[in-house]
């Protein structure tokens, strides 16, 4: 994709604040989404999805909500923790066709304590 | 449980010379198999995926080649390195057969340098 090249944009925040993730997709015709953490010299790992039939759905200090109508995903985490801090992708998939998934440009998020 | 391994972790490696990075899935059946890219402080970027063996789809075109001789093995190779073929190089699982989609599983990656 053309993000890829592009530096990631980074969050800074406060231990105990709550973050908030944002990612804009390209496809109308997705229709399942998910978050991804990808901690440094590793792999990304799942963190949450959401199906596009709804708009929200939460985890454990985590919420993902969903806009179709302006094609925009956003991660909240609650009272984040130095743990938290990573770099998160969103990816997309679109309806019916073979699982590739597509990966939003990622943000880093850096805690400070 | 299904695990995916990707080996090795490091790899120094001089310009030309050839390459091959080795992901083997364990615990699941005709996975859909992908290798990305990743830059350091960048994004995701898919090279190749696989649907069955022998079956490879190029997503940019590049110095690089992927091969899956088994169902559960994907490899990723180059006959002569160049410096930009430097990055992080993920290799991911994702299950085929069946209704809804799912999340992709991720190795841990290789660290290539290319000097």
């Amino acid at each position: 994709g053309e993000n890829v090249g592009l530096h990631l944009p980074t969050l800074s925040v406060q231990e105990g604040d709550n973050s908030i993730i944002n990612c804009a997709y390209s496809n109308s015709a997705s229709d399942y989404f998910i978050w991804y953490k990808q901690e440094s010299g590793k792999g990304p790992q799942f963190i949450i999805d959401i199906r596009s039939n709804m708009d929200k759905r939460q985890g454990q200090r985590v919420t993902v909500l969903l806009n179709k109508t302006v094609k925009h995903l956003s991660l909240q985490i609650a009272a984040t923790q130095p743990g938290d801090s990573a770099v998160y992708f969103c990816a997309e998939n679109l309806e019916g066709g073979s699982y590739i998934p597509t990966f939003g440009r990622g943000t880093s998020l850096i805690v400070h304590p | 449980s299904q695990t995916i391994h990707q080996w090795p972790a490091t790899l120094v490696q001089p310009v030309g010379s050839p390459l091959s990075l080795e992901c083997t899935v364990e615990g699941t059946s005709n996975p859909n198999l992908y290798w990305y890219r990743q830059a350091a402080g960048r994004g995701l970027q898919l090279l190749f995926y696989s649907v069955g063996i022998g079956q490879i789809s190029s997503e940019v075109p590049q110095n690089l080649s992927a091969s899956r001789p088994q169902d559960r093995q994907f490899i990723l190779s180059s006959k002569k390195l160049l410096l930009s073929d430097s990055g992080f190089y993920l290799c991911a699982w994702s299950p085929r057969h069946i209704v809804q989609n799912t999340e992709a599983f991720f190795g841990q990656g290789t660290r290539l340098t290319v000097v």
